[in-house]
């Protein structure tokens, strides 16, 4: 089955900076990656995601790369600001048939 | 909109005694899945729905978990009877089918019901 890995699992920046969360997963056949955002005491929230014919999306300060050859993606977070603070994961799918998420990473942004 | 909404928010209860989860999923979502977080383990899928038929209970831990989705609109998770080892926080997400040209379609999840069995 799927196996998504994610690093790092913690990660700490200064406010204005930028930060960078990598996955890999094992199935090529996966198709589809979204990344979600929790906070304390809240379910997962999708931030942005990315399909397998694609190699890049862009929202605001959030962008999320797909290297399918390498089976690797990556969320990148420019201009951090503290409300930028959670639990991201990034997670991996082929059709829906087998959602697998990464185990997550804690994102600090210090003011 | 409703996003999802899960009952209770907070569960306490006794070794022994059966738990029953509830979630009511996004109007006109036709997938229904359900989640344990757990520090340990992370978020693992214990099974999911299209059309109220459940398609893949393979993460349900044993026996004595069991979900029902009656409707549309309404799903529950039962564990009967509990151990303090299903501890942890349990999440409904839905999302619009996950199968033919509707597929990969993002999963929205509701806040979850934090378990404690003592």
């Amino acid at each position: 089955g799927e196996n998504v890995e994610q690093h790092p699992s913690t990660l700490s920046v200064q406010e204005g900076d930028s930060a960078v969360i990598k996955c890999t997963y094992s199935d090529s056949a996966s198709n589809y990656f979204p990344w979600y955002k929790q906070e304390l005491g809240k379910g997962p929230q999708l931030i942005i995601d990315i399909r397998s014919n694609v190699g890049e999306k862009k929202d605001q300060r959030i962008a999320v790369t797909l290297n399918k050859t390498a089976k690797h993606f990556s969320l990148h977070i420019t201009e951090t600001q503290p409300e930028d603070s959670a639990v991201y994961f990034c997670a991996a799918s082929n059709y829906g048939q087998n959602f697998v998420f990464g185990p997550g990473t804690r994102l600090s942004v210090l003011p | 909109d409703a996003g999802v909404i899960q009952s209770p928010r907070h569960e306490v209860t006794e070794m022994g005694q059966e738990v029953t989860l509830r979630c009511k999923p996004i109007s006109g979502h036709n997938s229904l899945f359900w989640y344990r977080q757990t520090m340990m383990r992370g978020l693992e899928l214990l099974i999911y729905f299209n059309n109220n038929v459940p398609i893949d209970d393979s993460g349900m831990p044993e026996d004595r978990f069991s979900a029902k989705m009656p409707n549309a609109s309404f799903s529950t998770l039962k564990i009967q009877p509990s151990e303090p080892r299903d501890s942890a926080v349990y999440f409904c997400a839905s999302s619009f089918p996950q199968y033919g040209q509707g597929a990969n379609q993002p999963q929205h999840f509701g806040d979850g019901t934090r378990l404690s069995i003592l």
